[in-house]
């Protein structure tokens, strides 16, 4: 079954933050965060492991509960180029196999 | 590093017509690759596991004789769809999984007249 992402669209003004949830109901192996662009491929931005790691580089982190099967990604101080669709990746056994969530589509305006 | 080269970036084809996607992985070997596809303003589903010198592990309602999928080396999968409507036309995207992560190709947008 697909991961559920809240929420599923969100607007925000630049500089403002931003958290999405991705909720799944399987026990989840790893969780992954991509962006996708109008048009494009989905770009990869970070993996987290079972263990209820939490990960970030500038200001985009996650945070990965594995008990609740959750995770939650993070945009802190948006700016315009954070603007896309955002998708989490869930993979049940370890075995690289990835389920896509249903999906955020974020717009920062000026 | 790390980069997945897809081709074509897109194509139109006649209903009833064969089209091949080839996804290569230029900097790295991979054993396996995944292919998706993409509905307008919908997620990735995935279509189909390929790996490299075994058949393709297909999701389940995915026809396997309509889109087949080769992988006969460590930098080469292809998918070709078989018979094309114009309900199979989508963004078809292959990745391939790293040890960090995963890296996709820039995806084949078909269009089926």
């Amino acid at each position: 079954q697909q991961p559920v992402q809240s929420p599923q669209a969100v607007i925000l003004r630049e500089g403002e933050d931003a958290v999405i949830n991705c909720s799944s109901s399987k026990a989840l192996y790893s969780v992954h965060w991509y962006r996708q662009k109008h048009g494009e491929a989905p770009v990869f931005l970070m993996i987290l492991l079972k263990g209820g790691e939490q990960k970030g580089h500038d200001k985009i982190s996650a945070s990965f509960n594995e008990k609740k099967q959750q995770s939650s990604l993070y945009l802190t101080a948006s700016q315009l180029s954070y603007s896309g669709t955002y998708f989490c990746g869930t993979d049940s056994g370890g075995y690289q196999k990835v389920t896509f969530g249903t999906g955020t589509k974020l717009q920062v305006i000026p | 590093g790390a980069v997945v080269s897809q081709h074509p970036s897109w194509v139109i084809c006649k209903s009833g017509t064969s089209v091949k996607i080839e996804c290569r992985s230029l900097d790295f070997q991979a054993t396996t690759m995944f292919w998706y596809r993409q509905f307008p303003k919908q997620s990735l589903m995935l279509m189909a596991t390929s790996n490299e010198g075994s058949k393709a592990t297909y999701e389940q309602g995915v026809e396997k004789d309509k889109f087949l999928i080769n992988h006969a080396s460590l930098t080469l999968s292809t998918l070709t769809v078989t018979s094309a409507h114009p309900e199979d036309s989508s963004f078809y995207i292959c990745s391939a999984g790293l040890n960090y992560g995963y890296t996709f190709g820039s995806g084949t947008r078909l269009t089926v007249v």
